[in-house]
């Protein structure tokens, strides 16, 4: 089993939908977590980091189930601007950062 | 620009040359990472320094690989006799609070 699972994608969506994306994770010891966006041939940009609490910032909403070992990100009114990829990371105890393959989303006008 | 930078942007060599390159962390940040990237998988550890420390080294960090980081500042990952399977990008990334890596550009390495 991957350290870090995730939907393999691609999603198409067009402008205004709401997508969701899924992760689980296999190491029950793991301590952080967040969301990455990495647009074509570019670097991974901190989307935003999950909390067990769930936490919201605008039109994008993280979850975090660690019981089910579940990380998910909800993008509301989608942009063509969110077209990326969304990359589900995962942060042990000696900082080292475990990444999900990534999800291709384009949003299409 | 006070992010993360590296240098060179992109590196097209020979096999069996050596390669190195740089990573400039975000001042403030006392812990640098390196990662690298293959087309289609998300970026893999390779090690990591707090300060000049150099903590933990991954398995894919084979001894043809070596990284530095002599002051606690910027950083060095040196390739000796480079393989075309070492055809990568190579991230690096640094924080200060746990966890919270911000990524530099890349260094994009292609092995003819």
């Amino acid at each position: 089993r991957k350290e870090v699972e995730q939907d393999p994608g691609p999603f198409n969506v067009p402008e205004g939908a709401t997508v969701a994306f899924n992760c689980t994770y296999s190491n029950s010891a793991s301590q952080s977590f967040f969301w990455y966006r990495q647009d074509c041939r570019k670097e991974p940009k901190l989307l935003m980091s999950v909390y067990s609490s769930g936490n919201e910032d605008g039109r994008f909403t993280a979850q975090l189930n660690r019981a089910s070992q579940y990380i998910s990100l909800l993008i509301r009114d989608s942009k063509l601007s969110d077209s990326a990829t969304y990359l589900c990371v995962v942060g042990g105890s000696n900082y080292k950062l475990t990444f999900g393959k990534g999800t291709l989303l384009t949003v299409n006008p | 620009d006070t992010g993360v930078s590296q240098n060179p942007r992109h590196k097209i060599t020979k096999r069996g040359q050596n390669v190195t390159f740089r990573c400039d962390p975000i001042s403030e940040h006392n812990r640098l990472y390196w990662y690298r990237q293959t087309l289609g998988q998300g970026p893999e550890f390779l090690t990591y320094f707090q300060n000049e420390a150099q903590l933990e080294k991954s398995r894919l960090l084979s001894d043809r690989f070596s990284a530095e980081r002599p002051k606690g500042s910027f950083s060095t990952l040196e390739i000796q006799r480079t393989e075309q399977g070492d055809s990568a990008m190579y991230l690096c990334a640094s924080s200060l609070i746990a966890d919270e890596q911000y990524f530099g550009p890349g260094t994009r390495l292609t092995v003819t």
